[in-house]
């Protein structure tokens, strides 16, 4: 099973990048990394999904080393409204592998 | 836009009772997802369901069991609820060429007294 590892918490100012890493030392050749992000009360959401190099799209940058044993989600200057919980995910298409855990809650002040 | 709905934000049941939660996705997608979500354990997922009238157990799945007579419908049930089947319940969706791309709903807060 490919857990992934997450720091609790991060805290960060308005403006600022923030680079989420997250740990997946046992991803399988055929596993994908995908994050959500969750706000209270609300269901997670897509944000974005690599499988190795460098994904961007309109909300986040997603890094993956060639090892692949780790991968860092970066949100360019945060604003308050990024403040939620995000989760790093690794999985194919066996859904009983996707694990979500317990996310990073990222706190992001004025 | 996908739109993933369910029954109800949030619902107080008795110990015993049966209990049906359904979720409705309007995005003709092939896979729907139930995870309950409790503090310090994040998502759990308890069943799946990857076409009409089939399912893969989760993480989770005892003291469930779901139903999936329709494409766009996923139906979770709790045979008989107990306390610690008290939590936030999750559904989701995702279409057979984008699986791990999920639309959730907006979750369902069960309390089982």
């Amino acid at each position: 099973l490919a857990k992934t590892t997450q720091p609790i918490s991060m805290d960060s100012y308005e403006g600022q990048e923030v680079n989420i890493t997250c740990s997946h030392n046992n991803i399988a050749t055929n596993d994908y990394i995908t994050w959500y992000q969750q706000f209270p009360s609300q269901g997670p959401r897509f944000i974005i999904q690599g499988y190795k190099t460098k994904v961007t799209n309109e909300v986040a940058s997603l890094f993956i080393p060639a090892d692949r044993k780790s991968s860092t989600l970066s949100l360019p200057r945060v604003s308050l409204s990024d403040t939620a919980v995000y989760y790093c995910l690794v999985g194919g298409y066996n859904f009983n592998k996707f694990y979500f855990g317990s996310g990073t809650k990222l706190n992001v002040k004025p | 836009d996908v739109k993933v709905t369910q029954s109800s934000r949030y619902l107080v049941k008795r110990t015993g009772e049966k209990v049906f939660l359904e979720c409705v996705q309007d995005m003709d997608h092939e896979n729907m997802f139930w995870y309950r979500q409790d503090p310090g354990l994040g998502l759990r997922l308890i069943y799946f369901s990857y076409d009409v009238k089939m399912k893969e157990k989760g993480d989770i799945p005892e003291g469930y069991s779901v139903s999936r007579e329709k494409k766009e419908r996923f139906s979770l049930i709790l045979e008989s609820a107990s306390t610690n089947q008290t939590s936030m319940y999750l559904c989701a969706s995702s279409s057979g060429t984008a699986p791990r791309e999920q639309y959730f709903g907006p979750g369902t807060r069960l309390t089982v007294t």
